[in-house]
């Protein structure tokens, strides 16, 4: 079983709709991170959380917002979805040691018609 | 001008060739480099990562950093089909904050 889940893997939804991305982690990590990536834009980080209660915005927050439920799930809703938010999903978690080394799930496929 | 540069080939050589994939930094306080390995449909997982400047070596993959040149490099030996995939270099400032910065990723493919 993969370290780091994300569901759903594709989802397709019209503009306006609210939708979840939903991340679990069994590594036991405390910093868990939500990245989209795009074409010719690489990986861009939208929200951190380096615990439970701590909720950090990324380079790219506007539009979405976290829930972080429990050490192991960190959620992704995009409110009000727009077409531009169409792009591939990342959660991925990191140990509190500081280098930057990152565990990645599969990703979250996300088309906003 | 992006903080990171990586051209985003796609870059296909036949297998048993010495790749060389690059990327270029302007932020100097960047200390901790990375190179991701990312097949179709998958996720990034980590291939390598130095601390500062120099040489790391890992079998068939060697990461170069040149903090004097913001230049890091990734070299793979003896590339097999199974090497396929694009590589995304990454890097991050020493503690504290742990905000990761990638590149674009570059596209390899390796034929048999």
């Amino acid at each position: 079983d993969a370290d780091v889940t994300q569901t759903p893997r594709n989802r397709i939804t019209k503009t306006g709709k609210r939708i979840m991305l939903e991340c679990s982690q069994t590594k036991g990590h405390d910093r868990m991170y939500w990245y989209r990536q795009d074409p010719g834009l690489g990986l861009r980080l939208i929200y951190y959380s380096f615990d439970v209660k701590d909720i950090n915005k990324g380079e790219i927050s506007d539009g979405y917002s976290v829930s972080r439920q429990a050490q192991a799930k960190f959620s992704l809703s995009l409110e009000s979805a727009i077409p531009n938010q169409t792009a591939l999903y990342f959660c991925a978690t990191a140990p509190a040691s500081g280098t930057g080394e990152l565990f990645f799930g599969e990703g979250s496929r996300l088309t906003v018609l | 001008q992006k903080e990171v540069e990586q051209d985003p080939g796609p870059l296909s050589v036949p297998e048993g060739a010495i790749v060389s994939l690059n990327c270029t930094y302007s932020n100097s306080a960047f200390q901790y480099f990375m190179w991701y390995r990312q097949y179709s449909r998958k996720g990034p997982e980590l291939l390598m990562y130095t601390y500062s400047s120099g040489n790391k070596e890992d079998g068939r993959f060697t990461a170069q950093v040149d903090k004097s040149s913001k230049y890091i490099s990734l070299f793979i030996r003896d590339s097999q089909p199974s090497d396929s995939a694009t590589y995304l270099c990454a890097m991050s400032q020493y503690g504290g904050y742990q905000k990761v910065t990638f590149g674009t990723g570059t596209k390899l493919q390796v034929i048999p």
